[in-house]
C-alpha cells in the first residue's frame, strides 16, 4: 500500500539519549516535511527537504537534525534529548515544491522524554 | 507573515446538526487554505483545498468550505453531522516557499 511510514509508533526517552525517527515514502515525492504536534500549538514545521540531497529549517528546528540522502527516507535525529522534546511527530510529503499540493502524512511517533 | 487562527478549541454537535468550524486567516499575498482532519491515533487527511479558483470548495466526506476575502475567513461546514465526523480539524495556509502554517486544531464531538 502506498504512503508514508514510520517508526518506531511510541518510544520513551531517557533525557540526554540520542534518538532517530524514522520515515519512509514510496510515492516518489520530491518533497518531505517533519512536523511536532502539540496540544494548543497545532502542528509545527521542524525540518524540510525539497528534494534529496537538500534540506532547510522549520519554524522550530532547534535540537534536531535531518537529511535526506535519497528520495524515500527523511530521518529526524534528536542528537541530545531533552523533555520538550516530549511530542507527537509526523512525516509529511508532496508531490512538489509549490505548496498547492497535498501533503501526505505518515501515523506519527509519539515520543516521551524523561 | 501567513497565519491561521480557528476559533473554538472544541466544538460539540448532536447528530443530524450542521457542522461549522471556524477559520480565519492572514496573509499578504493571495493565499493558499487547506483543511485537514486527523482521527484518534492517526496522522492528517486532507478534507480540501483552495487554490485560487471556485470560492466554494467541496471536500470529501459532504465537508465544504467558503473563501472569503473580505472576511479574511475559510469557514468549514457539513449539513449534517455523523458520528464518524468526531475528529480534531486542522486549518492551514500556505506559508512561504512551500510549507503550511497550522493554525491549533478544533476537536469536534458528535452526540446522539
Amino acid at each position: 500500500i502506498a504512503g508514508i511510514t514510520q517508526a518506531p509508533t511510541s518510544q520513551i526517552l531517557a533525557a540526554g539519549r540520542r534518538m532517530t525517527l524514522r520515515c519512509t515514502q514510496d510515492m516518489r515525492h520530491n518533497a518531505m516535511y517533519w512536523y511536532r504536534q502539540d496540544l494548543g500549538l497545532g502542528l509545527r514545521l521542524i525540518h524540510y527537504s525539497n528534494t534529496a540531497g537538500t534540506t532547510g529549517k522549520g519554524e522550530v528546528p532547534d535540537g534536531y537534525s535531518v537529511s535526506r540522502a535519497n528520495t524515500d527516507d527523511f530521518p529526524l535525529t534528536l542528537a541530545s534529548a531533552v523533555p520538550s522534546q516530549t511530542s507527537v511527530y509526523f512525516c509529511a510529503s508532496s508531490d512538489s515544491i509549490f505548496g498547492t499540493d497535498t501533503q501526505y502524512f505518515g501515523p506519527g511517533t509519539r515520543l516521551t522524554v524523561l | 507573515a501567513q497565519s491561521v487562527t480557528q476559533l473554538g478549541s472544541h466544538v460539540s454537535v448532536s447528530e443530524g446538526a450542521l457542522v461549522l468550524l471556524r477559520c480565519n486567516y492572514s496573509s499578504s499575498v493571495p493565499p493558499y487554505l487547506f483543511w485537514y482532519v486527523q482521527y484518534p491515533n492517526q496522522g492528517l487527511q486532507l478534507l480540501l483545498k483552495y487554490t485560487s479558483a471556485a470560492t466554494l470548495v467541496k471536500g470529501i466526506n459532504g465537508f465544504e468550505a467558503e473563501f472569503k476575502k473580505s472576511e479574511t475567513s475559510f469557514h468549514l461546514t457539513k449539513p449534517s453531522a455523523h458520528m464518524s465526523d468526531a475528529a480534531e480539524y486542522f486549518c492551514a495556509v500556505k506559508g512561504g516557499y512551500n510549507k503550511l502554517i497550522f493554525g491549533a486544531g478544533t476537536r469536534l464531538a458528535v452526540h446522539p
